[in-house]
């Protein structure tokens, strides 16, 4: 149990075009998802945190209108990258955290790389 | 949220036991103590997770002592596949209920054969 998928596992795009990723929690109810980004070698960094029927919290130093979050279900937030650059290219995963936490028992996704031409 | 600081990196050989030690001096009273394992080009995965003394399942185990500003996870008989970046992290659970987690560099360890 306690699966989550994103979707696409990688994408390739042109310079100043737009790309959704979708973060799907699979057998639970999350209220709360989060979007990291990670370089090669480098940790996870936080970039906001998501919840179900209200806007985003961006980490500071995150762009809010070029990083668009939506969080339309208890089992889906998307994260868009509008107008995409090449230094936006990295390693995007989200994380969800059951509707019955408690604890840090996060359950992350299996990641998609970005790659900006 | 309490920093975590951890060796950059360690090295083993196969069928060793491997101790990995975080040190967490500002952890706050109603903080837990949580390791994740992440592969390359995957999500991290929950390890384990304790609050004070010994915690263990059936992949690794968690020593935190009385006066819980360390901890260390300890991988019984490694294998090449334990080949990974671990991190520590800690945090309250119930903080703001939002779960939030802050990663730091991480373990990278190396299992030699």
């Amino acid at each position: 149990g306690a699966v989550v998928s994103q979707h696409p596992s990688r994408v390739i795009c042109k310079s100043g075009t737009s790309v959704k990723i979708e973060c799907r929690s699979l057998d639970f109810q999350a209220t709360t998802m989060f979007w990291y980004r990670q370089f090669p070698k480098k940790s996870l960094m936080l970039m906001a945190t998501s919840n179900e029927g209200s806007k985003a919290t961006y980490e500071q130093g995150v762009e809010k209108d070029k990083f668009l979050i939506n969080h339309a279900s208890l089992t889906l937030s998307t994260l868009t990258v509008t107008s995409a650059h090449p230094e936006d290219s990295s390693f995007y995963i989200c994380s969800a955290s059951p509707l019955a936490g408690g604890r840090y028992e996060q359950y992350f996704g299996p990641g998609t790389r970005l790659t900006v031409t | 949220l309490a920093k975590t600081t951890q060796p950059i990196s360690m090295d083993s050989y196969e069928g060793q036991e491997v101790n990995i030690t975080c040190s967490h001096n500002n952890i706050a009273t109603n903080d837990y103590i949580t390791w994740y394992q992440q592969f390359p080009s995957q999500g991290p995965r929950f390890i384990i997770q304790g609050y004070k003394t010994k915690v263990t399942n059936e992949v690794a185990s968690l020593f935190i002592p009385a006066d819980r500003k360390s901890s260390t996870l300890s991988l019984p008989r490694v294998s090449l596949s334990d080949t990974a970046v671990y991190y520590c992290l800690v945090g309250d659970p119930d903080s703001g209920g939002y779960n939030k987690l802050i990663f730091g560099a991480g373990t990278r360890l190396a299992v030699h054969p």
